[in-house]
């Protein structure tokens, strides 16, 4: 099984400010990555596939990058809206796994 | 307007069995692979199962944690997957959600997904 670690735990950053979030593979999943964001009470969403392809209707500010076993997703100027949980999703290899999430709080 | 509604969930003793109904409308239900994750509470996101179309052969891939017990299927004429989970346990207490990989055949990221179904296990 793929492990997926997320760091760091908790990001703490200001409205406006850039946050970059990572993650890394056990092993190679070459760019079959994904990125979900959720908030409370609401089910996960959608914001980036392929490791750097933006979802239908996500924010230009959010982009992904990386391959192999180092992803990063960065939010460029944080909005109000965006602090959430973050997670990592690799579909390389069964099982499919998730990254145990990031916390991204306001500072 | 894609949309996932799951049902089913509720409170049942641990060793019992429950059915979730995830009914899918707003796009051709049977193009699509469908697949199920579950979110214990105030943990994260845990990959259950997965359904691939007809067109792929309808087949399914499991967790390891409940391979042998839990079961997905789909009814293509009613726009519905669903999860048969039998021999419950404590541990499986979550939060379910039923979600679309819309990509094709090794596109295994999931979208839209359900408002999710609560299933307690306890005595």
């Amino acid at each position: 099984e793929i492990v997926m670690t997320q760091s760091p735990a908790t990001l703490s950053v200001s409205p406006g400010e850039r946050a970059t979030l990572s993650c890394r593979a056990s092993q190679s999943v070459s760019s079959n990555l994904a990125w979900y964001q959720q908030k409370p009470g609401q089910a996960p969403r959608l914001l980036i596939y392929g490791a750097s392809t933006r979802a239908t209707g996500i924010p230009a500010r959010f982009s992904g990058s990386g391959s192999g076993t180092e992803f990063t997703l960065t939010i460029s100027s944080l909005q109000s809206e965006d602090f959430a949980v973050y997670y990592c999703q690799q579909y390389n290899n069964w099982p499919i796994t998730f990254g145990q999430g990031t916390r991204l709080e306001i500072k | 307007e894609v949309q996932l509604v799951e049902s089913g969930g509720g409170l049942v003793q641990p060793g019992r069995s429950l059915r979730l109904s995830c009914t899918a409308s707003g796009f051709t239900f049977g193009d699509y692979a469908m697949s199920w994750v579950r979110q214990a509470p105030g943990k994260g996101l845990e990959w259950v199962g997965f359904i691939r179309s007809k067109a792929y052969g309808g087949t399914t891939e499991y967790a390891a944690s409940v391979k042998g017990r839990f079961t997905i299927s789909r009814d293509d004429s009613k726009s519905i997957a669903y999860l048969q989970m039998n021999s419950l346990k404590t541990e499986d207490t979550a939060v379910y959600y039923c979600t679309r990989a819309p990509g094709g055949y090794n596109s295994r990221w999931f979208d839209p997904w359900g408002q999710g179904t609560l299933v307690t296990v306890s005595s």
